[in-house]
């Protein structure tokens, strides 16, 4: 059975700093792409960033680009996103989700499974 | 990046079909550019209910289809029943490798 589970999430000052973290289990980890996708309150999906199986390849929407880098390691089947210089506008619940298509790239092709999310608040 | 638009809600009496389109959709098929259909209930993470356009995965309910025309993909639900109230959103290939999402549209049951 697949299972995500996202943690790391809480509540961070205007400009600060948080990690998520989200632990992997039940499929071959390493061989599919990872995501995450916010939700701020109230609001629709927004994707934030994407990794490849093997790390190589990492891609960003531009609301995040330079501040959040999207990280994984393999040997411990866990994908992390690092949230630097956040905003209020970064308010959401953080979905880790994974990538359906099995080449370990194009997370573009949709998410099969999504672990519970992660509320981020950013408030002074 | 690209813009996919669907309608704010969508409402039908039960038994009877829907529709809710995603307009903004790439004419190219192939290089990961493929439409894929999420349920979200409310507090719950959204469900994939269809991925490569028309495709179910296991265990969903063949009352959910999907479609493609031209530049607008679509979903369908058959046979409305009130366990699908909840918000339905699209997703495809955005412009420069990016992964878009619909606004959503909330399906309301009579």
């Amino acid at each position: 059975e697949v299972r995500l589970v996202e943690s790391g999430g809480g509540l961070a000052q205007p400009g600060g700093s948080l990690r998520l973290s989200c632990a992997a289990s039940g499929f071959s980890f390493t061989n599919y792409a990872m995501t995450w996708v916010r939700q701020a309150p109230g609001k629709g999906l927004e994707w934030v960033s994407s990794i490849s199986g093997g790390g190589d390849s990492r891609k960003y929407a531009d609301s995040v680009q330079g501040r959040f880098t999207i990280s994984r390691d393999n040997s411990k089947n866990t994908l992390y996103l690092q949230m630097n210089s956040l905003r209020v506008e970064d308010t959401a619940l953080y979905y880790c989700v994974k990538v359906y298509d099995g080449s370990g790239y194009c997370f573009e092709r949709g998410g099969d499974y999504w672990g519970p999310g992660t509320p981020v608040a950013v408030s002074s | 990046q690209s813009v996919l638009t669907q309608p704010a809600s969508v409402s039908g009496s039960p038994g009877q079909s829907i529709t809710i389109s995603c307009t903004g959709v790439s004419s190219e098929v192939g290089n990961c550019n493929y439409v894929s259909w999420y349920q979200q209930y409310p507090g719950k993470a959204p469900k994939f209910i269809i991925y490569d356009f028309t495709n179910r995965p296991s265990g969903v309910s063949n009352r959910f289809s999907g479609s493609k025309s031209d530049n607008t993909a679509s979903l369908t639900i058959s046979g409305l029943q009130a366990e699908d109230e909840g918000d339905y959103y699209c997703s495809a290939k955005g412009g420069g490798s990016t992964w878009v999402f619909g606004g959503g549209t909330k399906v309301t049951v009579l």
